[in-house]
């Protein structure tokens, strides 16, 4: 099984609202992450989390915050987000890194977030 | 600086046409170099991880090949249902982090 599950697959939101997305996976892997692809780009990164713990941050504005409630699930709270933000967001897992495996990520179907 | 590559940007072809898909890299210490299938809307959907210079894998009608600098992924034959952007990734050192390439839409035309 190298299934990724995140949801909603759709969100609208208002600038005022709070929401959150939601991402699970069972593959055992220690290592999940959070991007944001816009239209016609690749993914971008946003954090990663490594045996539960924040391990990178790339400077996202607060209005994002990732939780990691345990080693299979994965949350971006949203709060005050700007029309710039909408995006597909996509999760994403692996194995924490270790020379001679296999590292390669698996990425959820995303959430196509517009914000209104 | 560490980049990625990818050439075509766009590659339109009969069903039928073979073609090859290029990522070239420069990255101080490759870890991993990986590609990916993306259709609209969805998320990467995995197909190789290739480690080193002359390493080989195939699946279907993809084939992904890499040298020292570059990776090209070859679709023998391909049908329609092919289509989709192809997006190469290198990962770097002891660094989660994937570089990515900014893709190579792919049209198979019946």
């Amino acid at each position: 099984d190298t299934e990724v599950t995140q949801t909603p697959k759709h969100l609208v939101m208002g600038m005022t609202n709070k929401k959150s997305l939601k991402c699970e996976q069972h593959m055992g892997h220690r290592a999940m992450y959070w991007y944001k692809q816009k239209a016609k780009k690749p993914p971008e990164l946003m954090f990663v989390y490594s045996y539960e713990k924040l391990s990178i941050n790339e400077s996202v504005p607060s209005r994002f915050s990732p939780e990691c409630p345990n080693s299979s699930l994965l949350n971006l709270h949203l709060h005050a987000l700007q029309p710039e933000d909408s995006a597909l967001y996509l999760c994403a897992s692996s194995q924490v890194g270790v020379p001679g495996l296999n590292t390669e990520a698996f990425f959820g179907q995303g959430t196509r977030l517009t914000v209104v | 600086e560490d980049q990625v590559t990818q050439s075509p940007e766009a590659l339109r072809l009969q069903e039928g046409e073979s073609s090859s898909l290029n990522c070239s890299y420069t990255v101080s210490g490759l870890r991993g170099l990986f590609w990916y299938r993306q259709d609209p809307g969805k998320g990467p959907e995995f197909l190789f991880t290739l480690y080193s210079a002359g390493e080989e894998k195939e699946k279907e009608r993809l084939k992904a090949t890499l040298t020292k600098k570059e990776s090209f992924l070859h679709i023998t034959a391909p049908k329609p249902e092919d289509s989709a952007t192809y997006l190469c990734a290198v990962q770097e050192g002891s660094n989660y982090q994937l570089i990515w390439g900014a893709g190579t839409k792919l049209i198979i035309k019946p």
